[in-house]
């Protein structure tokens, strides 16, 4: 069973700072994903990453994935009380079509 | 953009009865679809991938008798809960991959509400 493992579990903070979000696992994956979830909704894709070592940025939002496609970080920049959710990192296995999910993080940003 | 709809939004019933829930690629065609149970707080388990037109495949411990999943077309799966008892409470998500955005396309719906009295 793959796991992955994300710290913190939960993160409340204030607007303005700035946070970072790890996954991290044993397997190695093919490719990663980061997703955003509100109460009451469906998981919403934020990023995809694929190769080891790459880095995205959405906005105030950096997405790195390990050298060895073991791990991920999610990094916000100036936090916004509209960043709050639940952010889930999923991998996706070589060959499969399976996504396995992080534990989550859940983030409050406070005023 | 790829939307899957997902019915209904929230559900009440008695314990011993069964619940159907939908689960519709819009604008695309899904011959997998994936279900999960998400518990408060917490993230999101696998419990089987749905198979157009062929049986579904389950997670290991997942009961296939409790919860039956059909998938009759290419937009449609449908998972019901089966003689529901409180411990079936809980957040169902389902999700499909549209292949036209490439092999990390998945899309989820917005789940439903089960709550077993």
């Amino acid at each position: 069973t793959q796991l992955l493992e994300q710290s913190p579990q939960f993160l409340s903070i204030q607007e303005g700072e700035n946070l970072t979000v790890y996954c991290n696992s044993s397997s190695v994956f093919s490719s990663l994903q980061w997703y955003r979830q509100e109460p009451g909704e469906g998981p919403v894709l934020l990023v995809t990453v694929v190769t080891g070592g790459e880095v995205k940025k959405l906005k105030r939002l950096t997405f790195q994935f390990g050298d060895a496609r073991k791990d991920s970080s999610l990094h916000i920049t100036a936090a916004q009380p509209g960043d709050t959710g639940l952010y889930l990192c999923a991998g996706l296995t070589g060959g499969g079509n399976k996504l396995t999910f992080g534990t989550g993080t859940q983030l409050k940003v406070e005023l | 953009g790829a939307v899957v709809s997902q019915h209904p939004s929230r559900v009440i019933c008695k314990s011993g009865t069964s619940v159907k829930i939908e689960c519709r690629s819009l604008d695309f065609q899904a011959t997998t679809m994936f279900w999960y149970r998400q518990f408060p707080k917490q993230s999101l388990m696998l419990m089987a991938t749905s198979n157009e037109g062929s049986k579904a495949t389950y997670e290991q411990g997942v009961e296939k008798d409790k919860f039956l999943i059909n998938h009759a077309s290419l937009t449609l799966s449908t998972l019901t809960v089966t003689s529901a008892h409180p411990e079936d409470s809980s957040f169902y998500i389902c999700s499909a991959r549209d292949l036209r955005q490439g092999v990390y396309g998945y899309t989820f719906g917005s789940g439903t509400r089960l709550t077993v009295v």
